[in-house]
């Protein structure tokens, strides 16, 4: 089955710097890549997706990259906000699916 | 606007005990809803899914089990609690059809002692 393997267990970034977040998974029929967002004690809620029709996709301050010979995406936020702490969970799934494979987590410090 | 209800907020039980936990989805018919496990610290692993009324399958063999009586609403249970049981339970919810976005609930946090 699908694994989806997170690079970065933690990553620390001065406030107003760049982070980047790298995913890798096997699974050449994933079709689907969100990324969620975990803060301390709390729910996760969704913050960007790709599908496997495009390479890039941003939303203000977010983009996702998606490189599909690689079988890797990746999530780039930039001028961090210390809001942005939080753990940020990769994920995909394959097209039509119901199972969605969560990478192990990226807990993202960013400090004032 | 959907809303997501998970109950309880938070367990604590004892080994062997019975469990329930409830998820309700309000404001969306006939969502897609999954069940979550997310040990302390850690990854999500899928437990469930269900995508009509009466129909769920399983992802994981975890000794629990889950129910879809309405459309919206999901159970997991289990009859013998295990001290691995433990951590957050997570349900949620996507519009009809594969590959969307998850809307999750603000979870259970379960203490199995």
């Amino acid at each position: 089955g699908e694994k989806v393997e997170q690079h970065e267990s933690t990553l620390s970034v001065r406030e107003g710097d760049s982070a980047v977040i790298n995913c890798t998974y096997t699974d050449t029929a994933s079709s689907y890549f969100p990324w969620y967002k975990q803060e301390a004690g709390k729910s996760l809620h969704f913050v960007i997706d790709i599908r496997s029709n495009v390479d890039r996709k941003q939303s203000q301050r977010l983009t996702v990259l998606l490189d599909k010979k690689a079988k890797r995406f990746s999530l780039h936020i930039t001028a961090t906000q210390p809001e942005d702490s939080a753990i940020y969970f990769c994920a995909a799934s394959i097209t039509g699916g119901y199972k969605v494979v969560f990478g192990s987590g990226t807990r993202l410090l960013v400090s004032p | 606007a959907q809303t997501i209800h998970q109950w309880p907020v938070a367990e604590i039980k004892a080994v062997g005990s019975p469990l329930s936990l409830g998820c309700t989805i309000k404001g969306k018919s006939s969502p897609n809803l999954y069940w979550y496990w997310q040990a302390t610290g850690g990854t999500l692993q899928q437990l469930f899914y269900s995508i009509t009324v009466g129909q769920v399958e399983s992802v994981v063999q975890l000794n629990l089990s889950a129910s879809r009586p309405k459309d919206d609403q999901f159970i997991l249970s289990t009859e013998k609690l295990l001290l691995s049981h433990s951590g957050f339970y997570l349900c949620a919810w996507s519009p009809t059809g594969g590959n969307e976005r998850l809307f999750f609930g603000h979870g259970t946090k379960l203490s199995v002692l």
